[in-house]
């Protein structure tokens, strides 16, 4: 099945820095997901995109739908260490089906 | 309070030894699916169903199987498990109404077969 290309794979934040990390592949989709997922736990649903452009904030978390439908931004602002874990991003096909990047590890940097 | 539930969270058995995976939610969504995760490839998707006695195939369905008789559970059964299917698994459900998009993710259930 497809899959999408995730980076960076992992990353080191010391606390106050901002995070970047994207998605890309090589078909559209027409909705783009965001989760994160902290140790022992399910997956959480952080931002959802429905537009080409569309730009969307949930506290210090920002996404974007790649204009070409293909990629997809989040950007995490002054980052804390609650903020560490693995950031899925997922894309929905016409006709359902959705598909999961392999994942950005967030480490705390010591 | 929205709920998807799984049982049980570990389980340890040996290869050949059928086992049934339980997933119920509380949100009366239409659409419920099965994952896999594995290190380094993300979640890949078993079997999805999109309403009560409607199931499909996902990416990785070979050695699973699923029903769906009631809209709330979606068991997973692995009839005869191997050790390539020891991973961590996570049963979801979702819905997309009205322009936007709610989707739960159970606690996982980390299987380990021997």
């Amino acid at each position: 099945g497809q899959q999408l290309n995730q980076s960076p794979q992992s990353m080191f934040i010391q606390e106050g820095e901002d995070v970047s990390m994207n998605c890309t592949s090589s078909s559209i989709f027409n909705t783009w997901l965001w989760y994160k997922q902290d140790p022992g736990e399910g997956p959480v649903l952080l931002i959802a995109l429905y537009k080409a452009g569309e730009l969307t904030s949930n506290g210090r978390l920002t996404a974007q739908f790649g204009i070409t439908r293909k990629d997809s931004f989040l950007n995490i602002s002054a980052s804390i260490p609650s903020d560490v874990g693995i950031y899925f991003c997922a894309g929905l096909e016409y006709g359902n089906k959705l598909v999961f990047g392999a994942g950005t590890i967030l480490r705390v940097k010591s | 309070e929205a709920q998807v539930t799984q049982n049980p969270r570990y389980l340890i058995t040996v290869t050949g030894k059928k086992l049934t995976v339980t997933c119920s939610q509380n949100m009366n969504h239409e659409y419920m699916s099965w994952y896999r995760q594995d290190p380094g490839l993300g979640l890949r998707q078993i079997y999805y169903s999109m309403n009560v006695e409607v199931t499909d195939k996902g990416d990785v369905p070979e050695g699973y199987k699923v029903s769906r008789k009631e809209k709330r559970n979606f068991p997973l059964i692995l009839e005869s498990p191997s050790p390539n299917q020891t991973s961590l698994y996570f049963c979801a459900s979702r819905r997309y109404l009205g322009g936007t998009y709610e989707q739960y993710f159970g606690p996982g259930t980390r299987l380990t077969v021997t």
